[in-house]
This record gives C-alpha cells, structure tokens and sequence, in this order.
C-alpha cells in the first residue's frame, strides 16, 4: 500500500535561514512524488514533483527537493525562507500505474522575522 | 496555467438537508476530477473519483448514498451532501488532471467550506 509520512508536525524557522520540510514514502514501483502548499482557506497550489531524472528537482517560489531512493524521501528546502512561506505544506505519491495521489499529514511552516 | 474553481466557496446549511457543490475546470476538460475532504489541521483524504460518462468510484468507508457525484460534462462534477449532519462540515477540496492519464499534473480548486448546524 502506498503512504506518505511527514514526520513534523509543525517546523519553525528564522526568516532568512535555510528550511527542510522532511517527508518519507512508501510505494511498490518507482514513486512519483509532489509537493503542494496550501494557505488558509484555500486549495492546495503545485511546488513541484519528482518523476525521473535529477535527483534534485528545483520548483516554485525557490523550493527544492531531493530525491533519495534509498532512504525513501523526498525533502523540501529552501536556502532562505520568508515570511510568506508561512502555510501548510503537503508531501503526495503516486504509483506507477496509479491515478490517485495519496497525501502525507502536511506540516505547518511558520517563518519568523 | 489550468484553473479549477468550486462554488460555493462557503456554506451554512441546518442540519437534514442537502448541500450541492460544483467544481469545475475553466480552460480544459476534464474527464476525472477528484473529491478530498480536508478537517482543520488535517491531511487531505479522497473521497471519491468522479468520472465523466459513468460512476464515480468511491474509497472506501465513503458512502456513496450520503455523498452523491454526477459528472455532467467534461468541465464538471458535482458534489452533494444528502441529509447533512453536524459532522459532515469540512472543507471539500476538488482537482482535476490536465490531461487524461496525465496524473501527474492536477489542478486543484479553492475548496468549499460546509458548515452544517
């Protein structure tokens, strides 16, 4: 069965200071792999997603990720957040043959000035 | 990029009566479009997959009489809530993928806040 673990509930973070949003997942197959932000009261909007290739997938708004097989996750970061990243932020996988996205609990980043 | 927009965007309803919420894909069509429900702090869980021309497929422990999906044409689905009840408000999330078998690029709406009293 797939799954996705965020294993922090909330990360708390001085503005201007690097960020790493963690998640784990667990697929049979290859994962595709997402990150979407949601702020209060609204839908979830695409940071970025892992499909193959690079390691290292560069996304929206300054956000990155890293694929690593072998420890099975899928970390977000950020050399320097701000303010404006305070939101909720969703790990997702796919299966290969899959159409649905099964989502992670979500972790709220809260950026301080 | 593709837009997906639901209405209402907000909801009060009394208790035993029927809310109908839309979503809908402005600039692409959509065969399958997704139904989540959010609670407060919470992840997103599927409800339900809606598909054009034929039933939706529900997840299970969603019931499907409570819940009711018709997706009318390729740019929307609709959801609604019979016979609401207190614990049915949540925050009601769809998306849809740009392309079909393209799952790998979903747009999601803004969400419906459904308040039962």
């Amino acid at each position: 069965a797939q799954s996705v673990a965020q294993p922090e509930d909330q990360v708390n973070v001085a503005e201007g200071n690097p960020l790493t949003v963690k998640c784990t997942y667990s697929v049979s197959g290859n994962p595709y792999l997402f990150w979407y932000v949601q702020y209060p009261n609204r839908g979830l909007q695409f940071l970025l997603k892992y499909i193959t290739g690079d390691n290292l997938v560069k996304g929206s708004y300054g956000f990155e990720a890293e694929f690593n097989k072998s420890q099975t996750s899928f970390h977000l970061k950020k050399p320097s957040a701000l303010v404006s990243d305070s939101a909720l932020y969703f790990c997702a996988v796919r299966a290969l043959r899959g159409r649905k996205l099964i989502f992670g609990q979500g972790t709220t980043l809260q950026v301080k000035p | 990029g593709a837009v997906v927009s639901q209405h209402p965007s907000w909801v009060i309803c009394k208790s035993g009566t029927s809310v109908k919420i839309e979503c809908r894909s402005l600039d692409f069509q959509a065969t399958t479009m997704f139904w989540y429900r959010q609670f407060p702090k919470q992840s997103l869980m599927l409800m339900a997959t809606s598909n054009e021309g034929s039933k939706a497929t529900y997840e299970q422990g969603v019931e499907k009489d409570k819940f009711l999906i018709n997706h009318a044409s390729l740019t929307l689905s609709t959801l609604t809530v019979t016979s609401a009840h207190p614990e049915d408000s949540s925050f009601y999330i769809c998306s849809a993928p740009l392309r079909e078998g393209s799952y790998n690029e979903q747009f999601f709406g803004p969400g419906t806040r459904l308040t039962v009293l």
